[in-house]
Formats: C-alpha cells, sequence, structure tokens
C-alpha cells in the first residue's frame, strides 16, 4: 500500500522561508511522478506544483512560480517543497500526492489521464507575525 | 489559465436523493476532468477520472458524464457517508486548475 507522509509545516513569519518534506513508501518512487495541492482553511484546493519521476520536468502554477520550488530525493524517496517569501495567503495545509497516469485508447491518439490516485495526510503552514 | 466553475456551491439532500452536480471549462478539455470527494479533516479522494472512468474501489453509484466543456457528477441513492465537499479538476494542461466545490448537505 502507497502511503505519503508530509511534514516540516509549522508557524512561520512574513518573508520567511519554509521546505515541506513527503516521505513515500510502499510504491517505486522513481517511476513515480508526484505533486504539491494545497488548501487554505475554509477554502478550496488549489494546484502548486508536480514532478516527474526523475526531477527533469517540473510545471508549477504561475502565481507561484519563483517563490517555490519542487524537488526529489529518489535515494530517499522523497518529495520537496520549498517555499520562500511567503505571506499570509500562503497559509495552507500542503498535501503530497502521488500522480497515476491512466492509458485509455481514444480515437486519433490514446488519452493519457492524470489522475491525483494517492495523498498524504497534509502538514500546515502557518505564515503569521 | 482554464477556469473551472462548478456549481451548485451548496446542495441539500436527503439519503437515497439522486444528486447531480456540474462543473463547466473555460475551454474544451475532452474528457481530462476528474472528481473528488473531501470529508472535512481529511485529504480528498478521486472517484472518477477522464469524466466517466470510475477510480477503483469507489462505489457505482458515482457517475461521471460529459466531454468537451460540460461534465456532471451524479450520485445514485445518496448514502450518509456521501455527505461530503466535491471538487472537479481538469488535467488536460498544467497549471492544473480546481473548481470552487460543491458542499452537498443533509436536508
Amino acid at each position: 500500500e502507497v502511503h505519503l507522509v508530509e511534514s516540516g509545516g509549522t508557524l512561520v513569519q512574513p518573508g520567511g522561508s519554509l521546505t515541506l518534506s513527503c516521505a513515500a513508501s510502499g510504491l517505486i518512487f522513481s517511476e513515480s511522478r508526484m505533486t504539491w495541492v494545497r488548501q487554505a482553511p475554509g477554502k478550496g484546493l488549489e494546484w502548486v506544483a508536480n514532478i516527474n519521476g526523475d526531477g527533469s520536468q517540473t510545471n508549477y502554477v504561475g502565481s507561484l512560480k519563483g517563490r517555490f520550488t519542487i524537488f526529489r530525493d529518489n535515494a530517499k524517496n522523497s518529495m520537496y517543497l520549498q517555499m520562500s517569501s511567503l505571506t499570509a495567503e500562503d497559509t495552507a495545509t500542503y498535501y503530497c500526492a502521488k500522480v497515476y497516469i491512466a492509458k485509455e485508447p481514444g480515437g486519433l491518439a490514446d488519452f493519457h489521464f492524470y489522475n491525483i490516485d494517492v495523498w498524504g495526510t497534509g502538514t500546515t503552514v502557518t505564515v503569521s507575525s | 489559465d482554464i477556469e473551472m466553475t462548478q456549481s451548485p456551491t451548496f446542495l441539500s439532500a436527503s439519503v437515497g436523493d439522486t444528486v447531480s452536480i456540474t462543473c463547466r471549462s473555460s475551454q474544451d478539455i475532452s474528457r481530462y476532468i476528474n472528481w473528488f470527494q473531501q470529508k472535512p479533516g481529511k485529504a480528498p479522494n478521486l472517484l472518477i477520472y477522464g469524466a466517466f472512468s470510475l477510480q477503483s474501489g469507489v462505489p457505482s453509484r458515482f457517475r461521471g458524464t460529459g466531454s468537451g466543456r460540460d461534465f456532471s457528477l451524479i450520485i445514485n441513492g445518496l448514502q450518509p457517508e456521501d455527505f461530503a465537499t466535491y471538487y472537479c479538476q481538469q488535467n488536460y494542461v498544467t497549471p492544473w486548475t480546481f473548481g470552487q466545490g460543491t458542499k452537498v448537505q443533509i436536508k
């Protein structure tokens, strides 16, 4: 069974930096695309970033690019989210999740659906003075 | 960015009811939509992917429909454990985007 555990969430002052960690087990981590999704208190879900298996490809939501960096260490079965210049708007629960690519036959080309199929329990970041 | 407009925001229903939640994308996303269920204090759970493919382990009372820009999540015969918040999400292109959520409440 795949298990994802986030850590590193804490209270941090505005303008500060923080790195979140995600420890994975029960999967071939180096072959797994991973992602971060966050949720502000009482709000909806916001996709943050994803990274492919070997770490060579990353994608970010535009509003966070430049402040947030996703990376991984496959030798440690871990993924990270480095965050800088934090503001109150970054206060949220941050979820680490695995992405499974489901392939289905299509008309002209096959479908490749990116499914966020396993989630951690989340780690809470609070940005406040 | 692709905007996902979900409705309604709140939905009151009774056990046994059939309910429908809709999601409209700001551009054609083919079948690249997922539906998630989230209960308070818990991580989301994938229900439907590819617009209408049922994720393994999800009860068959959950059904997805649609293609292009208009999609629906239908729950046939609400069960007590189905009262939760539901989100659509497009994975046609990054940045992946979610709908605002629909909270299904007990009437």
